[in-house]
């Protein structure tokens, strides 16, 4: 059961537009999200993350939307840089029954932003 | 560089085998998480340890053992090797138990032939 969903396996911009990738969770008691980037033959490094008490976070370029109702998360990037090329992973947390507050993530998203 | 070591970065073995995984935390960071990615898949949670006990399991098969020794460095056992585990392994680590936010190391990328 994946309680982490990115439906869309790629995503294709163009320098200086904006880039909006998409993340859906099924699990009610997630309470933290995060994103990751990752680039090939690295690991995944924390982009940034917003808790479930907001409903908005901002760092820079990117900018993290959180509808609880919806269980919908996005991440937009503004503006997209060809170095913003990578393999995008969402994640979430919340108490799993004891304080094993591990991170469930989403398959990922390949974003490419071309010149 | 992260801060989380994991040796070795490419291994190469046969069906049947056993492989060990090594994965050193960033300096402080009492919790181990490991991960696995496979072809098309995303990070599959296998298990975590904190301050040398495991706190929660995942996905992890009966072959597959790990432990988190006192200096607090980490391996993973792989044995009876199947084509299928073929994947990328990840270890993270971070400063508490509770996983709010991870560093990860640059994984091991295991090929079982």
């Amino acid at each position: 059961d994946q309680q982490v969903k990115q439906n869309s396996p790629s995503l294709s911009v163009q320098e200086g537009r904006i880039s909006i990738l998409n993340c859906d969770y099924t699990n009610s008691m997630f309470d933290y999200f995060l994103w990751y980037k990752k680039y090939p033959a690295e690991g995944p490094t924390f982009l940034i993350s917003i808790s479930s008490i907001k409903d908005k976070n901002e760092d820079g370029r990117f900018t993290v939307f959180l509808n609880k109702s919806a269980k919908h998360l996005s991440l937009h990037i503004v503006p997209s840089q060809p170095g913003d090329s990578a393999v995008y992973f969402c994640a979430a947390s919340g108490n799993s029954g004891g304080s094993n507050y591990k991170l469930t993530f989403g398959k990922g998203t390949l974003l490419t932003v071309n010149p | 560089d992260s801060g989380v070591t994991q040796t070795p970065k490419h291994l190469i073995t046969a069906t049947g085998q056993r492989v060990t995984l090594r994965c050193s935390p960033r300096s402080g960071d009492l919790s181990v998480y490991w991960y696995q990615q496979s072809l098309d898949q995303g990070l599959q949670f296998l298990i975590q340890y904190y301050n040398g006990e495991e706190r929660a399991k995942g996905n992890i098969l009966e072959r597959f053992s790990a432990q988190q020794f006192p200096d607090l460095h980490s391996e993973l056992n792989l044995s009876s090797l199947e084509l299928g585990d073929s994947a990328l392994y990840f270890c993270a680590s971070s400063v508490g138990r509770q996983g709010r936010g991870y560093t990860f190391g640059s994984g091991t990328r295991l090929t079982v032939v």
